[in-house]
């Protein structure tokens, strides 16, 4: 499950501060999206979800943020610890569709 | 709680070698995926299998793969004649509706030699 190669975006944190990690996607038709995490040598695990009726939501130290006008997706981690080091995809799936389109994804590297 | 399992974590086959890769879905899910990242791209989308037929595959998914639920816990890719360009990570996912989150494994590394 590594992304090794992958030109990524970064994004360091210091321990105990907030994260945020944005996604832009460009299918208008996309009504179903997903956050995932992928840490080295796993698959992607789940982490949240919302559909294209809300504009918001939370769960256990995640937001995530939907705004259709400029297809942008956003995942907040409130207080990030260590192991919230690991690579976040954003996936976005159409109306009907099964098949989830993944982004590129970003690093996240939380300092001790 | 419950996860998707899928094995080998690694396989090294010969080009032109058959491979057949494995994954055990979560019990009580009925909607299954087999999606790839090969080194350095994105996760692509390969196949969705729903009530023992293909419900959509990618332009990916062609001649050369199969998939095949052979019994009431496991689901299968094959790929039939290997190519150098199918070495890739190879990550089967399940989810309980079609509209509900996909759950993934943890991959297999498919090495073609």
């Amino acid at each position: 499950g590594e992304s090794v190669g992958l030109h990524l975006p970064t994004l360091s944190v210091q321990e105990g501060d907030n994260s945020i990690i944005n996604c832009a996607y460009s299918n208008s038709a996309s009504d179903y999206f997903i956050w995932y995490k992928q840490e080295s040598g796993k698959g992607p695990q789940f982490i949240i979800d919302i559909r294209s009726n809300m504009d918001k939501r939370q769960g256990q130290r995640v937001t995530v943020l939907l705004n259709k006008t400029v297809k942008h997706l956003s995942l907040q981690i409130a207080a990030t610890q260590p192991g919230d080091s690991a690579v976040y995809f954003c996936a976005e799936k159409e109306t009907g569709a099964n098949n989830l389109f993944f982004g590129t994804g970003t690093r996240l590297t939380v300092i001790p | 709680e419950p996860e998707v399992t899928q094995t080998p974590s690694h396989q090294v086959t010969q080009m032109g070698q058959e491979v057949i890769l494995r994954c055990v879905p979560i019990s009580n899910h009925l909607y299954f995926y087999w999606y790839r990242q090969i080194l350095g791209q994105k996760v692509e989308f390969l196949v969705s299998f729903y009530n023992n037929e293909i419900s959509e595959k990618s332009e990916i998914f062609d001649d050369q793969f199969s998939v095949e639920r052979p019994d009431g816990s496991n689901f299968t890719l094959k790929i039939r004649s290997t190519k150098l360009e199918d070495s890739a990570m190879y990550f089967c996912a399940s989810s309980d509706s079609p509209s509900g989150p996909q759950h993934f494994g943890d991959g297999t590394r498919l090495s073609i030699l």
